[in-house]
């Protein structure tokens, strides 16, 4: 059974960083591109960011671009995702979510981590 | 990076048919035939139910159908119960590598 768990999300403050987690299991996590979802409060779905299978090319959405930095370890079955320059437009539930494709559709989905950006 | 244009709230009875239209430009949409369909329940995770345009991944109720015409998908539901009342969502790759949401569309089963 696929599982994906988040963890890291928080309070922080504007300017801040904060970095999320996600153990994937139940599938060969090395052989799937990853991705991060995210979705403000009563707000839609926003892709923010997708990585390949070996780590050697990532994607990023504009809103994220410079700021959000997306990365893998295959040898520990973990997804990252490093986040700097928080604005409260960040604000959002992020999920992880393994990539069926190259870029997209989001086969499996975790249950999400929380980020508030706020002074 | 826009996001795709969809239907604020569609509402049907039991047993209806519903269709929920997902519209974007030659640049997603219209220019790939891989359009994703997500189901959403309250306090819930996404769940896929259709990709590349038309395909019903393993284990999704074949009352889910997805079509494409020019730079609009759609998403069918037949036989409407229930438990299909829910946040619908549409997406799409897109030219640089990118993928585009639509907004979402709330389903009400009368």
């Amino acid at each position: 059974e696929v599982q994906l768990v988040e963890s890291g999300g928080g309070l922080v403050q504007p300017g801040g960083s904060l970095r999320l987690s996600c153990a994937a299991s139940g599938f060969t996590f090395s052989n799937y591109g990853m991705s991060w979802v995210r979705q403000a409060p009563g707000k839609g779905l926003e892709w923010v960011s997708t990585i390949s299978n070996s780590d050697d090319n990532t994607y990023y959405a504009d809103s994220v671009k410079g700021r959000f930095t997306i990365s893998r370890d295959n040898s520990k079955n973990m997804l990252h995702l490093q986040m700097n320059s928080l604005r409260a437009g960040d604000t959002a539930v992020y999920y992880c979510a393994k990539v069926f494709g190259t870029v997209d559709p989001f086969e499996y989905w975790g249950q999400g981590t929380l980020v508030t950006v706020s002074s | 990076q826009s996001a795709l244009t969809q239907p604020a709230s569609v509402s049907g009875s039991p047993g209806q048919s519903i269709t929920i239209s997902c519209t974007g430009t030659s640049s997603d949409v219209g220019g790939y035939n891989y359009v994703s369909w997500y189901q959403q329940h309250p306090g819930n995770a996404p769940k896929l139910m259709i990709n590349n345009v038309s395909n019903r991944p393993s284990g999704v109720s074949n009352r889910f159908s997805g079509s494409k015409s020019g730079n609009t998908a759609s998403l069918t539901i037949s036989g409407l119960q229930a438990e299909d009342e829910a946040d619908y969502y549409c997406s799409s790759y897109a030219s640089g590598s990118t993928v585009v949401f639509g907004g979402g569309t709330k389903l009400t089963v009368l």
